[in-house]
This record gives C-alpha cells, sequence and structure tokens, in this order.
C-alpha cells in the first residue's frame, strides 16, 4: 500500500468518449501532482495542486485535460473526447511542499 | 527550462557485478535530486534523495548517489548487484521550491543471476 490511491486501475475507452480518473492523496500532503507515462519513457509532468489552487500547467495539457482538486484533498483528472495518442499510464503524487514524492500505483488508459 | 538525461537505456549485470548509473541534469538553480525504481508491474519507489549538504547519499536496498555540482550528475551506485535489482530506474530532478519533477527517460536494469 502506497499510501496514494488511484482508481480505477485500468480503463479501456472508445475514441472520443470522455474519462475521468481519481486520485487519493496521502492526507497529511498539500500537494498533489498528476504524470503521464508511455511505455519506455520517463513520467512526464502534466500539472499540480497545491491544497486546492492549481499552480502549474505543463503544455501537455491540452484543452481536453482538466483536473480538479475542489476541497484540498483528492483530485480527478477528466480526458475529453479521447484519442488514441492519449493511451497512457496516469499517475498521481503527493508529497508535504515537495519533501519526497510518493506516487500511487497509476491508472492505465487504452484508447480503442 | 530543466531536463534529465539518462545516457544508458539498458544494462545487463551478472549478480555480484557493481553497478553505475549515469544521470545528467540541466538547471539553472538549486536543484533537489532524486532517483525512484520501478519494479516490473509495481509504482515507483523512492530509493533516495539529495537536498542539500553531505553530496554522497546512500539510500534503501545498499543504492547510493554521489551529487557532483561541477559536472551536474547524480550517478547512482551499487557494489554488489542481485537478482532481485531487476527493475527501471529513474533519475529526477525538482528546483529549490519543490515544484514539478523532471524525470529522465530511465534506465532498464536487467540481473542475470
Amino acid at each position: 500500500d502506497t499510501g496514494v490511491s488511484q482508481d480505477p486501475r485500468h480503463k479501456i475507452t472508445k475514441r472520443g468518449q470522455n474519462v475521468t480518473f481519481r486520485c487519493d492523496p496521502i492526507s497529511e500532503h498539500n500537494r498533489l501532482y498528476w504524470y503521464r507515462q508511455t511505455l519506455g519513457q520517463g513520467p512526464e509532468f502534466l500539472t499540480y495542486f497545491q491544497n486546492e489552487a492549481q499552480l502549474e500547467k505543463s503544455r501537455l495539457l491540452s484543452d481536453r485535460f482538466s483536473a480538479e482538486r475542489p476541497k484540498g484533498s483528492f483530485s480527478t483528472l477528466e480526458i475529453q473526447r479521447t484519442e488514441q495518442g492519449d493511451s497512457a499510464m496516469y499517475l498521481c503524487a503527493s508529497s508535504y511542499t515537495g519533501d519526497g514524492y510518493t506516487f500511487g500505483s497509476g491508472t492505465r488508459l487504452t484508447v480503442v | 527550462a530543466q531536463s534529465v538525461s539518462q545516457h544508458n537505456h539498458h544494462v545487463i549485470l551478472s549478480e555480484a557485478a557493481s553497478l553505475e548509473l549515469g544521470c545528467n541534469y540541466s538547471y539553472g538553480g538549486t536543484v533537489n535530486l532524486f532517483w525512484y525504481v520501478q519494479y516490473p508491474g509495481q509504482h515507483l519507489q523512492l530509493l533516495l534523495k539529495y537536498f542539500s549538504g553531505d553530496p554522497l547519499v546512500k539510500g534503501i536496498k545498499g543504492f547510493e548517489a554521489e551529487f557532483i555540482k561541477s559536472k551536474f550528475s547524480f550517478n547512482l551506485r551499487k557494489p554488489s548487484v542481485q537478482w532481485s535489482d531487476t527493475a527501471e530506474y529513474f533519475c529526477a530532478v525538482s528546483g529549490n521550491a519543490g515544484n514539478m519533477l523532471t524525470f529522465g527517460g530511465g534506465t532498464r536494469l536487467m540481473v542475470k543471476p
């Protein structure tokens, strides 16, 4: 048990559908990060929150992607009108002010 | 923008061999440095981290890394690898503000029994 929970573990969706992923961070952690990892690559930063404020977004985060952390606890990442290129592992991590990052097991998205 | 390079994409070693994985970073300010390991089918786990102080950092499972500021490097070492060290290893850097992590492309290590 990593302490960071992600749901679902796997998601298969048809191209054009919307999907939403959830991340529950370690409760004491004020920062929450989303990353994307494709096969053979290192994780790529998407966005991060400090409490409920979204502080930074990568250029990778197109307007089809949106993330929220409404009460500074769990977060959701939504992808609208999915494309095959969105197929990847979506990772969530949390930290207390950047002092070490704990990762979840990820949500593997397959767009068919 | 910060970037991380891991020069060895695949490494194959026999058990008991020594390991050194290279990591170079590019960043204009004070950095925090990390090594993560990802065993097959598992999540990323922190091996060790460097924030400040002694540039030789010891982590879990017998791993260590040395921060050489003049070379912008943070190489990972282990004197004697085991079959159970077979995994993918990622070097990562964050700025002093502790914002996002930037990862290298990873090194896939296979240890032959």
